[in-house]
């Protein structure tokens, strides 16, 4: 069954400093999203990907996040200067239709900054 | 912004026993979705409701969409072990493509 995964599975980082989370979406989906999750809380909307350019943001998306699909397989979720509060699990997920209704999440990436 | 308010936080309940939560909302919700969480786990999608009054099942889960599309609940019956985990409701909202919103979760401990 075709799956969403994304590396690193856990990062530590120290505040101040860049991060790349990676995803490879399902094959033949066309859109694609980040979301975060701080440890037992909600799952948030980041920002969602189509046709090479952001379609949607959340207020949480600032200037220090940026993403990226480099290549026709990897979608990637820079964060420039982390900062402690940055300390989440941040899921990738993609679906075939616009929306996200059938969206399928990779397991996530824990980040912590310390 | 817009939020879900979901229900119970938390539940336990004895292996067997039937399960009902919900979430209600302000907004109008152009679809309706149903995930799952296990520790260490992306959620998973167990029911999509698309249409007002929809009445959806997989297995032993129903979920309905409510007739003002304002809310929506899901039940488990016949409870098992493996139901363990923290359930989502999330919604799209008419006029906003992309965004999905989440509930706060409800977390199911079972009790043997």
């Amino acid at each position: 069954e075709p799956e969403v995964t994304q590396t690193p599975s856990h990062q530590v980082t120290q505040m101040g400093q860049e991060v790349i989370l990676r995803c490879v979406p399902i094959s033949n989906h066309l859109y694609f999203y980040w979301y975060r999750q701080i440890l037992g809380q909600k799952v948030e909307f980041l920002v969602s990907f189509y046709n090479n350019e952001i379609s949607e943001k959340s207020e949480i998306f600032d200037d220090q996040f940026s993403v990226e699909r480099p290549d026709g397989s990897n979608f990637t979720l820079k964060i420039r200067s982390t900062k402690l509060e940055d300390s989440a699990m941040y899921f990738c997920a993609s679906s075939a239709s616009r929306g996200g209704t059938e969206a399928f999440f990779g397991q996530g990436t824990r980040l912590t900054v310390v | 912004g817009q939020q879900l308010n979901q229900s119970p936080q938390s539940m336990f309940i004895q292996e067997g026993e039937d399960v009902s939560m919900n979430c209600t909302s302000s907004s109008i919700f152009n679809t309706w979705l149903w995930y799952k969480q296990e520790p260490g786990e992306g959620p998973v999608l167990l029911i999509a409701l698309y249409k007002a009054g929809e009445l959806t099942s997989n297995g032993r889960l129903t979920a309905q969409f409510g007739i003002t599309r304002k809310d929506s609940f899901l039940n488990i019956s016949a409870s098992i072990p493996s139901d363990v985990g923290i359930y989502f409701c999330a919604g799209q909202l008419m006029n906003r493509d992309d965004k999905i919103i989440f509930g706060k979760g409800t977390r199911l401990h079972i009790l043997p």
